[in-house]
């Protein structure tokens, strides 16, 4: 079974500076994507930026970064000059293969990392 | 992307009653999502809704408390039945958009309940 682990309940950083929040996953599949959400107090859930298993490069989406590493199963985001308006929940999220594929189109979420960002 | 409007926004229901709510997209699309985010929690899978057939429940969750319609390609509702304080919670729907090598799940702006 798919399983996303995230070991950083909070993060804390000062505005401007770069920060990186941690996403380990766990699956048997060699086909499967990757995502990285935002979750401001409001509720509403913001995609940020995906990673397919078999892209070679890091994606990279304005200032979110995700630092892919296969072998260590890591898929870890980072922000770079962070914003105030970057305080929020974040939460890294998993699909398994493609329904082509014999994958279920569902998507498992970690537990989040709570993000403040200091002035 | 994909714009999901999803109704109420939010909501204060007494025990007992029932609440539904609405996720429109402004695409057709085969499958919409429903989550429970349940206070200081990740997302759960409720259930699977496609068009045309049931509705696919994940583990914990029952059609008789969530009671889902998907009567187009474009809309959806997930009724929550006889609530209880603990079905105070972030309602949330969404929808895959995109291509094989890209497909990304979209998410409406949730449905805050809250149950006296």
């Amino acid at each position: 079974a798919q399983k996303i682990t995230q070991t950083q309940p909070g993060m804390f950083v000062q505005e401007k500076e770069a920060v990186t929040l941690d996403c380990t996953y766990d699956t048997s599949d060699q086909s499967y994507g990757l995502f990285w959400y935002k979750q401001p107090s409001s509720g509403e859930m913001i995609f940020l930026i995906y990673q397919g298993s078999y892209d070679e490069q890091n994606a990279t989406e304005g200032r979110y970064s995700l630092n892919f590493q296969k072998a260590r199963k890591s898929a870890n985001l980072v922000i770079s000059a962070s914003q105030l308006g970057d305080s929020a929940m974040y939460f890294c999220a998993m699909r398994d293969a493609l329904p082509f594929e014999g994958g279920s189109e569902k998507l498992v979420f970690g537990k989040g990392t709570k993000l403040t960002v200091n002035p | 992307s994909a714009v999901i409007s999803q109704k109420p926004s939010r909501d204060i229901c007494q025990r007992g009653t029932s609440l539904t709510i609405q996720c429109q997209v402004d695409s057709q699309v085969t499958m919409m999502f429903w989550y429970r985010q349940q206070p200081g929690q990740s997302l759960t899978l409720i259930a699977t809704a496609n068009q045309g057939s049931e509705a696919t429940y994940e583990s914990g969750f029952v059609i008789d408390k969530f009671p889902i319609s998907r009567p187009n390609l474009t809309f959806s509702t997930l009724t929550v039945s006889n609530m209880s304080p603990e079905d105070s919670s972030i309602y949330l729907c969404s929808v895959w958009v995109g291509t094989v090598a890209k497909n990304i799940q979209y998410f409406g702006a949730g449905t805050r309940l809250s149950v006296l």
